[in-house]
């Protein structure tokens, strides 16, 4: 069964500096790779998606992600946080069933 | 452009109570589909549909019913409730392919005493 595995529940960085969340999948053929983000008061909203061609996504707010097959990732980047990138971020991963598999989240805390 | 509309956005039940929690969309989208949030969890899906008509169970099926008689309403049903169902629940439609984004109504968050 295919699962997703974000290791980090939170993550603290200052304002200005870079960020990668981490995604890490389980499944047994190309998926489909999506990040979400989640703010206090505005839902959950379409960050970037992959699901097949270049491996390295572009997304909205100056997201980036990179798939690798060989290590199972689609990590999260963003070379330079702003205090309003403060929120939760979901990875999930999709299959041939509409089904979506997402990880548990990891909470961004941004320091002035 | 309203869409996805969840009503209500709050609701307490005792156990064993039933209810239904509304979901509507006005952008003719084919997919709609239930999650469930709770911390340290993220979200799981509970029923999906991909049309009119046309239901499937997700990975969270129990204790809930779904129906689809409109392309635009989708409403969760639970039968009797739980204190395990203390959840927020996220309605979610997207035009069908699954490399289409989804988009999520405001949640309603469910307390079952």
């Amino acid at each position: 069964a295919q699962s997703v595995t974000q290791p980090d529940i939170h993550i603290t960085v200052s304002e200005g500096a870079s960020l990668e969340l981490r995604c890490n999948y389980s499944y047994g053929a190309t998926p489909y790779l999506f990040w979400y983000v989640q703010s206090p008061g505005q839902g959950l909203q379409l960050l970037l998606k992959y699901f097949s061609g270049d491996t390295l996504v572009q997304g909205i707010k100056g997201f980036e992600a990179e798939f690798k097959r060989s290590q199972s990732s689609f990590n999260l980047r963003k070379p330079s946080v702003h205090w309003s990138d403060a929120a939760e971020y979901f990875c999930a991963v999709g299959d041939s069933n509409y089904q979506l598999i997402w990880g548990a989240g990891t909470k961004l805390i941004i320091k002035p | 452009n309203a869409g996805v509309t969840q009503t209500p956005k709050f609701q307490v039940l005792k156990t064993g109570q039933s209810m239904t929690l509304q979901c509507a969309q006005d952008m003719n989208h084919e997919y709609m589909s239930w999650y469930r949030q709770d911390p340290g969890m993220g979200l799981r899906l509970i029923h999906y549909s991909v049309g009119a008509g046309i239901t499937d169970q997700g990975e969270v099926p129990n204790g809930y019913n779904v129906s689809r008689s409109t392309t635009e309403d989708f409403p969760l049903r639970l039968l009797s409730a739980a204190p395990s169902q203390t959840s927020v629940y996220f309605c979610a439609s997207s035009y069908g392919t699954l490399d289409e984004k989804l988009f999520f109504g405001s949640g309603t968050q469910l307390s079952v005493l």
